[in-house]
C-alpha cells in the first residue's frame, strides 16, 4: 500500500544534542510537510518542500532545519533540542498544493 | 486572520449511537476547503471527510456526514452508529483555494463507550 512512513516512532534525545527525524513516502507526491504537534494542541506547520523548493514558515525557529535529498525522503533536523521541543512531529504529503494531505504516524520526541 | 474553532475538547458517546462534533471557522475568502481528520491513539491522522465550499450538498462517507452551513461558517461532523474504533481525536481543518496551508482546530477527543 502507498503510504507515509516515519522513523523512528519514538525518539529520546538529550538537551542540546542534535537529532534527526525521517519521513519517507511511496505516494510519489510532490509536496512534503513537517508539523509539530504538542499535547492537546493542533498541528503547527514548520515547513514544506515542493519538489526541491523549500519554504520555511515565518515563525519556525532557526533551530529546525530540513533536507529533502530525493522525492521519497524528507528529514527534520533539530540542531540543539530544548525541553520545549518535546512534541509529536508529523510528516505529511500531497500530490500538489491544492490536494488533500496524507499524514504519517508521527515521531514522538522526548528531550531529557 | 483565519481561524478554526472546535468548542468541545472532549465528548463521549455510547456504541451504536449518533454524535455530532462542532466546528466553526472564520474567513473572508469565498473559495476554500474543509476537512475532518481522525487521529486514533498512537496512530496516524487520516482524512475522514472533505467538503468544497462551492458545493451546497453536504459530503457523506458511509457513517460520516457533515452539516455545512456556509453563511454561518459552521462545519459539523455527524458520526452515525458509532463504533469503538471511532475513538480518536478529531481535527477540523480549513484551507483556502490555491494555498497549501491548513488551519487546524484544537481537536475534539471522542470516546466511544461499550
Amino acid at each position: 500500500d502507498a503510504m507515509v512512513i516515519q522513523n523512528p516512532r519514538y525518539q529520546v534525545t538529550q538537551f542540546g544534542k542534535p537529532v534527526t527525524l525521517s519521513c519517507s513516502q511511496t505516494l510519489n507526491h510532490n509536496v512534503m510537510y513537517w508539523y509539530q504537534q504538542k499535547s492537546s494542541q493542533a498541528p503547527k506547520l514548520l515547513f514544506h518542500y515542493y519538489d526541491k523548493d523549500f519554504n520555511n514558515e515565518a515563525d519556525t525557529p532557526d533551530n529546525f532545519q530540513s533536507r529533502r535529498p530525493n522525492t521519497s525522503f524528507c528529514f527534520l533536523d533539530i540542531r540543539s533540542p530544548g525541553l520545549g521541543d518535546a512534541a509529536m512531529y508529523l510528516c505529511a504529503t500531497s500530490r500538489v498544493f491544492a490536494e488533500t494531505q496524507y499524514f504519517g504516524p508521527g515521531t514522538r520526541l522526548l528531550v531529557l | 486572520a483565519q481561524t478554526v474553532t472546535q468548542s468541545q475538547p472532549e465528548m463521549s458517546v455510547q456504541e451504536a449511537e449518533t454524535v455530532t462534533l462542532s466546528c466553526t471557522y472564520d474567513t473572508s475568502e469565498n473559495n476554500y476547503y474543509l476537512f475532518w481528520y481522525k487521529q486514533p491513539p498512537s496512530r496516524q491522522m487520516i482524512l475522514v471527510i472533505r467538503q468544497e465550499a462551492y458545493k451546497q450538498q453536504n459530503a457523506t462517507e458511509n457513517r460520516f456526514s457533515v452539516n455545512f452551513q456556509k453563511a454561518a461558517k459552521s462545519f459539523s461532523l455527524k458520526i452515525s452508529d458509532s463504533q469503538l474504533g471511532d475513538t480518536a481525536m478529531y481535527f477540523c481543518a480549513f484551507r483556502t483555494s490555491g494555498t497549501y496551508k491548513y488551519i487546524f482546530g484544537t481537536g475534539t477527543r471522542l470516546k466511544v463507550l461499550a
